[in-house]
């Protein structure tokens, strides 16, 4: 495997399922980031984990759950979801110790999530 | 006032042509710049990076930097219908893992 995995790919599930987006990087990056992406909307941010540590949650509401157990693997569990939740969701990964050159943000290719 | 801007389009342009794409930025000290593309239901693709003032090529695409005045641009030549896509910009200003993205502009290259 190579960049950064998703699974799984697309996802159907009721308001009252339990459910878990996985993300893997293989660059060797220590920031991890979660996005959704509602259609014709811009990326918004969810959460950003550097070295395993969240530094930011921009008021997600808490049926969205984020765990990062180590610098290459991020989760997003998610419980009693809404259909406006409904989403592409984007695992992202970069190198956060690097101002300036080499810092680039690499996507994975997303969970595609429908709640009924 | 938002961190990135972007024209949300269409941008039509024929097969051939150059597209020039434009984004400004609020935040003087920003360091980096990318451009992403997007195509419809996929996620973002990396196609360039921008550091320093000035142009930067590669192949198809060059990437313009101005910080003076707070913008960043992509132009690509020849345009091809493959183009045809959502480009997104985006800044890390001096925070590390802080990156703002515009909504993106839809270009369309027409056969």
């Amino acid at each position: 495997e190579t960049g950064v995995t998703q699974t799984p790919r697309h996802l159907v599930m009721g308001m009252t399922n339990k459910k878990s987006l996985k993300c893997e990087q293989h660059l060797g990056h220590n920031a991890m980031y979660w996005y959704k992406q509602s259609a014709k909307k811009p990326l918004e941010l969810m959460f950003v984990y550097s070295l395993e540590e969240r530094v930011e949650n921009n008021s997600v509401p808490s049926r969205f759950s984020p765990e990062c157990p180590n610098s290459s693997h991020l989760f997003l569990h998610l419980h009693t979801l809404q259909p406006e939740d409904s989403a592409l969701y984007l695992c992202a990964s970069s190198q956060d110790d690097l101002a300036g050159e080499g810092n680039e943000q690499f996507f994975g290719p997303g969970t595609r999530l429908t709640v009924l | 006032q938002k961190e990135v801007e972007q024209n949300s389009g269409p941008l039509s342009v024929p097969e051939g042509a150059i597209a020039s794409l434009n984004c400004t930025y609020s935040d003087r000290g920003s360091q980096s710049f990318f451009w992403y593309r997007q195509y419809s239901g996929k996620s973002p693709e990396l196609i360039m990076f921008i550091y320093s003032n000035g142009d930067k090529e590669d192949g198809r695409f060059t990437a313009q930097l101005n910080k003076a005045s707070q913008y960043v641009s992509l132009l690509i030549r020849d345009s091809q219908p493959s183009d045809s896509a959502t480009y997104l910009c985006a800044v890390n200003p001096n925070n590390f893992n802080k990156f703002y993205f515009g909504s993106g502009t839809k270009l369309n290259v027409k056969p």
